[in-house]
């Protein structure tokens, strides 16, 4: 069954400091991934797709097929990045089927 | 950008009764429609696919007769929490598929 898996549910990070939320993936395809993010009290938004390999906020992903990963990074943290990050698979039924979540926290 | 609303944004009903959730594509028509239900700092849970004109195809687990879903237009998918009891209060979220994948901002039932 295809399967996003992110390992941390929680991830402190100091401003200015790197970020990388993981997120590993198993689907025997070409899968098309996605990184949502929540910030408190409104609704999940589209933060990056892997197919447009674009970078929002500072925040990239790469799609690495050798290690079926799909890991968020930003060089240095903002305290505006605090939020719950979702990692997320689009599957041939136009199903998305998310990671639990990892709750990212910026420290001052 | 496209739009995606859910109503109502707050819910509480009475143990035994039922309760309708609508989703509504603002801007774009949606043939396909999703419903997630999510648990106090849990993941969304797929529910169902909601396909316009045709039944929902629903996740294993997921009882059909329980969680009614009616998609009769290409803007508006609905979910009815039939006999809800208080184990049904949670978050439930849906999308629709655009030119990518939209959300509503969720409806939070609780069942007292």
């Amino acid at each position: 069954a295809q399967r996003v898996t992110q390992p941390e549910k929680l991830l402190s990070v100091f401003k200015g400091a790197p970020v990388e939320l993981k997120c590993n993936y198993s689907y025997s395809g070409s899968p098309e991934l996605f990184w949502y993010v929540q910030y408190s009290r409104q609704r999940l938004q589209l933060l990056l797709r892997h197919i447009s390999r674009e970078s929002i906020k500072g925040f990239t992903a790469d799609l690495n097929k050798g290690e079926t990963s799909f890991h968020l990074k930003k060089p240095f943290a903002q305290e505006e990045d605090s939020a719950m990050y979702y990692c997320a698979s689009l599957n041939r039924d136009d199903k998305i089927i998310f990671g639990k979540g990892t709750r990212l926290h910026i420290l001052p | 950008g496209a739009v995606v609303s859910q109503h109502p944004s707050w819910v509480i009903c009475k143990s035994g009764t039922s309760v309708k959730i609508e989703c509504r594509s603002l801007d774009f028509q949606a043939t396909t429609m999703f419903w997630y239900r999510q648990f106090p700092k849990q993941s969304l849970m797929l529910m169902a696919t909601s396909n316009e004109g045709s039944k929902a195809t629903y996740e294993q687990g997921v009882e059909k007769d329980k969680f009614l879903i009616n998609h009769a237009s290409l803007t508006l998918s609905t979910l009815t929490v039939t006999s809800a009891h208080p184990e049904d209060s949670s978050f439930y979220i849906c999308s629709a598929v655009g030119n990518t994948i939209y959300f509503g901002e969720g409806s939070w039932l609780t069942v007292v």
